[in-house]
């Protein structure tokens, strides 16, 4: 099957600073891409989502872009603060009805 | 609204046992999923429902998995004869389907002794 896998298992950052989580899809198919948050007990929360027609994408202090040349997806989140220490996933569907997670990337957010 | 609702939220079972985990998604949402999710691992694909019929299946691990949407609501995840290995946190999400984001519920963590 495909595979999403994501470059760093876990950020450290200082509260306030930006944070970059990047990940990798291994699918030129793929079309359409989804970050997810997860805490701790809890399934995964729903960031933002990007087709692949789009390079960039804002929300709420969360950008996500896509690069489909060399298929990289990143999740930028300004500001950085506590409440948002969690496991980061990207997901991206394949065939238009499954997607593929990656492994995660645990955000540390430091007082 | 409402969100996707699992339960029970916890289940413990002896190895060898028959379970059943139960899914209730989002009033209006065609598409369901069930992952797997080992600790320390992303989710792992097992089944997606369009409707009623299982439009994929192809994540099930073996014949001793099973699931059902008769209505096309509420989803039962059937795991016979259980063994240790299928100890993980199940995953239920649904969706509009196609290109649209899956919305989970907080999952059943399955421990099988």
């Amino acid at each position: 099957g495909e595979s999403v896998g994501l470059h760093l298992p876990t950020l450290s950052v200082q509260e306030g600073d930006n944070s970059i989580i990047n990940c990798a899809y291994s699918n030129s198919a793929s079309d359409y891409f989804i970050w997810y948050k997860q805490e701790s007990g809890k399934g995964p929360q729903f960031i933002i989502d990007i087709r692949s027609n789009m390079d960039k994408r804002q929300g709420q202090r969360v950008t996500v872009l896509l690069n489909k040349t060399v298929k990289h997806l990143s999740l930028q989140i300004a500001a950085t603060q506590p409440g948002d220490s969690a496991v980061y996933f990207c997901a991206d569907l394949y065939n238009f009805n499954k997607f593929y997670f990656g492994s995660g990337t645990k955000l540390n957010v430091k007082p | 609204g409402a969100g996707v609702s699992q339960t029970p939220s916890n289940k413990v079972t002896e190895k060898g046992k028959y379970v059943e985990l139960r899914c209730d998604p989002i009033s209006g949402h065609t598409a369901l999923y069930w992952y797997r999710q080992s600790l320390g691992q992303g989710p792992e694909f097992l089944i997606y429902f369009q409707g009623t019929g299982a439009a994929d299946d192809s994540g099930l691990p073996n014949d001793r998995f099973f699931a059902v949407r008769p209505e096309g609501s509420v989803s039962t995840l059937k795991i016979q004869r259980t063994e240790r290995g299928d100890s993980a946190v199940y995953l239920c999400a649904s969706s509009l389907g196609g290109r649209s984001p899956l919305h989970f519920g907080n999952g059943t963590r399955l421990t099988v002794t």
